[in-house]
């Protein structure tokens, strides 16, 4: 069964990098797609993002001037990094593995706060 | 991008009964469409894919139909555990889109 979990800073400053990783257990990250999808408090689910497993990258055009997603194949870990953050970034951050389009599999997502 | 638009928002409904949610796209996904179930505190799970297929380990109470613009999650009768937030998701065109939840609610 694939696990994920994500891992990374709950407080970001304003202006600053937010930078999360997922480890994954029980799949390769060298198959499939992995996604990052926020929710901000009280709002719905927004989709960031994904790495394939070849390592191309396809994100919401939204975000695309400040996010890159990547993958350490050694570790079985993808990573996000959103650049330039501000309050509006603040969200249940997860990532999840995307087969058929569709997400199968979540970690169970962790709260940033970007505040000063 | 594709805007997905879920109704009704809440839905109050009794244990034992039959809950009816919807999502509309703003225009035709085909099949293309996914719904999730998160309760508080945990990550989504997948229900449906292809608008109509179940998930893997998904009982056979919920069911989804629908095609181009219009699309219904139904749950044939609710158990407690059924009662969540309901999202609807589209991947025929990127960026993927969401619909804003429904809320399924004991009455």
């Amino acid at each position: 069964q694939v696990q994920l979990q994500e891992s990374g800073p709950g407080l970001v400053k304003p202006s600053e990098t937010l930078s999360l990783r997922c480890s994954v257990s029980g799949d390769s990250i060298s198959s499939n797609y992995w996604s990052w999808i926020r929710q901000p408090p009280g709002k719905g689910l927004e989709w960031i993002g994904y790495i394939s497993y070849s390592g191309s990258t396809n994100y919401n055009p939204s975000l695309e001037s400040r996010v890159t997603i990547s993958a350490d194949t050694s570790k079985n870990q993808f990573s996000l990094k959103l650049r330039s953050v501000s309050a509006a970034d603040t969200a249940v951050y997860f990532c999840a593995r995307e087969v058929n389009k569709s997400f199968d599999s979540w970690g169970q997502g962790t709260l940033v706060i970007v505040s000063s | 991008e594709i805007v997905m638009t879920q109704s009704p928002a809440p839905l109050s409904v009794s244990p034992g009964e039959r809950a009816t949610l919807s999502c509309r796209a703003s225009q035709s996904v085909s099949n293309n469409l996914a719904w999730y179930q998160r309760k508080p505190g945990q990550a989504p799970r997948l229900l449906i894919y292809g608008a109509s297929t179940r998930a893997t380990g998904i009982p056979a109470r919920f069911s989804g139909s629908g095609s181009g613009i219009e699309f219904t999650l139904t749950i044939s009768s609710l158990q407690s555990e059924d009662f969540a937030v309901y999202y609807c998701q589209q991947y025929n065109n990127w960026p993927y889109t969401f619909g804003q939840g429904t809320k399924l609610e004991i009455k």
